[in-house]
């Protein structure tokens, strides 16, 4: 069974500055799909980035990349230049193949600083 | 386009009654999944569907629940006789093949 662990349960960030939020997963499969997700007040989980285990290159979507270490088994997110859009709860989520189920992390509660 | 529509979007009812959750997926998308949040255990798959068919309902809380999809534009999730404890947002989410999930607003679910 996969595991996904978000061991920071809250960061916080000065509007315009950069944070990174971490992930760590524990699986056998040699290919998955890794995912982070927001999810704002309004209660939607939005896609934030995706990335595929056999690609080496990380993920970059604007202002939002990840740090993909396949042998450590961690990905984390990097959020530039922080916007007041940016609160939210940010999940990291793995997947055996990008259509199958998701097993989610506990989230991290980002807060952003004028 | 139209995204994954749940409804209803809240719903309070009292121990005991039967509560049904409804989802119309992405069209053309050929998985369905439900899942679970609460503040106790996060984010959890209770069954996904895929062409139709139920692939893991192992998440699935106990006999009081149930899914069903009768066809691919549909799926229903419900609880009968509900309990306080199944209280949660509930997310319904579709995908394409090695396609990352869409996921619906939830159902905010109160048992009184």
């Amino acid at each position: 069974a996969q595991t996904v662990t978000q061991s920071q349960p809250e960061m916080s960030v000065q509007e315009a500055e950069t944070v990174t939020l971490s992930c760590t997963y524990d699986t056998s499969e040699s290919d998955y799909y890794l995912f982070w997700y927001k999810q704002p007040p309004s209660r939607q989980m939005i896609l934030v980035i995706r990335q595929e285990a056999y690609k080496q290159q990380n993920a970059t979507e604007n202002r939002f990349s990840v740090n993909f270490q396949k042998a450590a088994k961690s990905f984390s997110l990097k959020i530039s230049d922080s916007q007041l859009g940016d609160a939210a709860m940010y999940f990291c989520a793995f997947s055996p193949l990008a259509g199958e189920k998701l097993t989610f992390g506990t989230g991290t509660r980002l807060t952003i600083i004028p | 386009d139209a995204g994954v529509i749940q409804s209803p979007r809240h719903e309070v009812t009292e121990m005991g009654q039967e509560v049904t959750l409804r989802c119309k997926p992405i069209s053309g998308h050929n998985s369905l999944f439900w899942y679970r949040q609460t503040m106790m255990r996060g984010l959890e798959l209770l069954i996904y569907f895929n062409n139709n068919v139920p692939i893991d309902d192992s998440g699935m809380p106990e006999d009081r629940f149930s899914a069903k999809m009768p066809n691919a534009s549909f799926s229903t999730l419900k609880i009968q006789p509900s309990e306080p404890r199944d209280s949660a947002v509930y997310f319904c989410a579709s995908s394409l093949t090695n396609q990352p999930q869409h996921f619906g607003d939830g159902t905010r679910l109160s048992i009184l």
